[in-house]
């Protein structure tokens, strides 16, 4: 089984400013199937990201994601207030028993 | 517009049981494979259950043995039988769809319902 680790825990900056989220997992995660979620208080999780980098339906192209194997990144560039949230990495694949999820990292306002 | 609506969350005794409902909308169910991802309050996100086009089903290891899902294509709903109930299994449970129609690939998650709370207690 994948473990997915995201860091930093908590990343507290300012609107404006460039966030950069890290997900890296415990082995390669085949063919990218790496996916992004963003979760809003009270709200059901986003998708952002699948495919390691390619932006879902509706989502502001403020949002990148880049990487392979073990490692990936969400970018965030020129932070919104809307863009403060918790944000979660997934793995996904040949088999849902590959479905897991990093812990979150929660995105704050400094 | 795709929607997912669950239903059939509560208040039930360790070990009882409950079934969850998802009432699909704005796309063919039999394309897609559907899942149960649930989050304990304060928690994260942790798979439970996939159910395939083909009605292949899957579980985690915390829940196999005890939860059942299905799905009903005429009436456009996929359920969660839940039961030996535990504390742990309390949180919301929310029902997902695969981004993409079934091409042997499970995949990302694009439509999330808002959810329905279990609550277990001890």
């Amino acid at each position: 089984e994948i473990v997915l680790t995201q860091s930093p825990g908590t990343l507290s900056l300012s609107p404006g400013e460039k966030a950069t989220l890290s997900c890296r997992a415990s082995q390669s995660v085949s063919s990218n199937y790496l996916a992004w979620y963003q979760q809003k208080p009270g709200q059901p999780p986003r998708l952002l990201i699948s495919g390691a980098s390619i932006r879902a339906t509706g989502i502001p192209d403020r949002f990148s994601g880049s990487g392979s194997e073990t490692d990936f990144t969400l970018t965030i560039r020129r932070l919104e207030p809307e863009d403060f949230a918790v944000y979660y990495c997934q793995q996904y694949g040949i088999s849902p028993l590959m479905f897991t999820f990093g812990q979150g990292t929660k995105l704050e306002i400094k | 517009e795709m929607q997912l609506l669950e239903s059939g969350g509560g208040l039930v005794q360790s070990g009882g049981s409950l079934r969850l409902s998802c009432a699909v909308s704005g796309f063919s169910l039999s394309d897609y494979a559907m899942s149960w991802v649930r989050q304990s309050p304060g928690k994260g996100l942790i798979w439970v259950s996939s159910i395939g086009g083909g009605y292949g089903t899957h579980y985690s290891e915390s829940v196999k043995g005890r939860f059942t899902v299905s799905r009903d294509h005429s009436e456009n709903m996929v359920y969660l039988q839940m039961s030996s109930l535990r504390a742990e299994d309390t949180a919301i449970y929310y029902c997902v769809k695969d981004e993409t129609p079934y091409n042997g690939i499970w995949d990302a998650f694009d439509i999330w319902g808002r959810g329905t709370k279990v609550i277990v207690s001890s």
